[in-house]
Formats: C-alpha cells, sequence, structure tokens
C-alpha cells in the first residue's frame, strides 16, 4: 500500500520551455504533498508544501513564480518548472502525506530533469 | 535550528560483515525519526518510524533503534541487495506543516 506515482520519469528539454510533473498517490488520499529537489550525492532538499485545495507553501529561497504547484484534488499534485533553463536541471521527487497522525511521508520514484 | 548529522558518509562491507550507520539529530521536540532506503534514481522508500527513546525496529537484517540524541540502524549479516543509500530524517513536535528534515545520508555498499 500506500504507492505515489510520478511522472515522467525523465525529460529533456529545451531552456525557455517550461515542464510540468505530475504525482498521484494511488491507494490513498494525499491531504499533504510535498515536492523536493536532490542534487548528485545530497540530500533532499524540501522546496514546498502543498495541501489540498490551498496554495503552496514554499521553502526561503524558492522561487514560486518559478517553480508552480498546483494540489486540485487528494490524489494528484503538479509541478510546473516555468521557463526552464540548465541550473534547473535536477532530480525532483514528490511524497504524499495521509491526514492520520505519525504516518511516514511516503514518496515516487522521481523525475530526472535535463534543460539544454 | 533542528539539523540531522548521518556517518558515515559512505561505507564498504563484505557480505555478511555486520555494521551499524549513525543519525545524530538536534530537534526542538522529535515527533518522530524516519529511516528511508534510496536506490539510484528512484524515490525513498519507507523503513522505520521511531517516536520514543528506546524504542527499536526490526524488518529483515535490519533493526533501527532511538536514543534521545541519536539513532542507529544496525545492518545484520548483509547481502550484496543491501547496497543502497540509506537517509535518516526526523520531524519537530511543533512544525505544524508536517515537514520532515533529512540527513545526507549514508552510501551502503556490500561487496560480494
Amino acid at each position: 500500500g500506500a504507492v505515489v506515482s510520478q511522472h515522467p520519469s525523465w525529460v529533456i528539454c529545451k531552456s525557455g520551455t517550461s515542464v510540468k510533473i505530475e504525482c498521484r498517490s494511488l491507494d490513498f488520499q494525499a491531504t499533504t504533498m510535498f515536492w523536493y529537489r536532490q542534487f548528485p550525492k545530497q540530500s533532499l532538499m524540501l522546496m514546498a508544501t502543498s495541501n489540498e485545495g490551498s496554495k503552496a507553501t514554499y521553502e526561503q529561497g524558492v522561487e514560486k513564480d518559478k517553480f508552480l504547484i498546483n494540489h486540485a484534488s487528494l490524489t494528484l499534485s503538479t509541478l510546473t518548472v516555468t521557463s526552464a533553463h540548465p541550473e534547473d536541471s535536477s532530480f525532483y521527487i514528490c511524497s504524499g502525506l495521509q491526514g492520520v497522525l505519525n504516518q511516514p511521508q511516503h514518496f515516487g520514484d522521481g523525475t530526472r530533469l535535463s534543460i539544454l | 535550528e533542528d539539523q540531522v548529522t548521518q556517518s558515515p558518509e559512505a561505507l564498504r562491507l563484505q557480505e555478511g560483515e555486520s555494521s551499524s550507520l549513525n543519525c545524530s539529530y538536534t530537534v526542538s521536540g522529535l515527533r518522530g525519526l524516519f529511516w528511508y532506503r534510496q536506490d539510484p534514481g528512484k524515490g525513498p522508500e519507507f523503513l522505520f518510524t521511531l517516536y520514543s527513546a528506546g524504542e527499536e525496529k526490526e524488518k529483515e537484517r535490519l533493526k533501527a533503534t532511538l536514543t534521545k540524541k541519536e539513532s542507529f540502524l544496525h545492518i545484520t549479516a548483509p547481502k550484496p541487495e543491501d547496497s543502497a543509500t540509506y537517509l535518516c530524517a526526523v520531524q519537530a513536535t511543533f512544525d505544524r506543516d508536517d515537514k520532515i528534515i533529512f540527513g545526507k545520508g549514508t552510501r551502503l555498499h556490500i561487496l560480494p
């Protein structure tokens, strides 16, 4: 149980384009979803927290106009990287959390984003 | 400031050679400590949650323990398939957003 599906798993695009990444909780309702960014051999850095039906809360230093997050339902959140540039290339991972006390976050398999 | 430090950064063991990974933490109040396993190019896979000092949890060759300042992940007689990065994370009692803070992980490599 507690499966999170993330798509696409890998995307390559030209500088200046926008890229949308989807995160779905398949067998549970995720009242909260988190988006992380991970550089090689580094840990996961939280970018933003989103609650269903609310605006996302962004961590310090993360541009909310650059990384648009939508959490329209209890099973779907999307991250759109707008006008992507090479420095946005990274591994992006989402996670979902049930609204039950002391439950762990469950993670998707990540999206490898490469901007040329 | 809440902080998680994992050691060692990397560890190479022979198959069958038991060892322990360390996770030291400072947090305003601990709601939970989590261990995850991450394989290359994949998202973290949940292993354990520990809530209070003295608690222990086991799963196959892995056992996690918790004190007031640190947690250990003991690996008994590891196999090559146990090779992965092991991540520790903590959740603070007073964080209303349910955020967790990750350490940098320990890259474990088990040699056959």
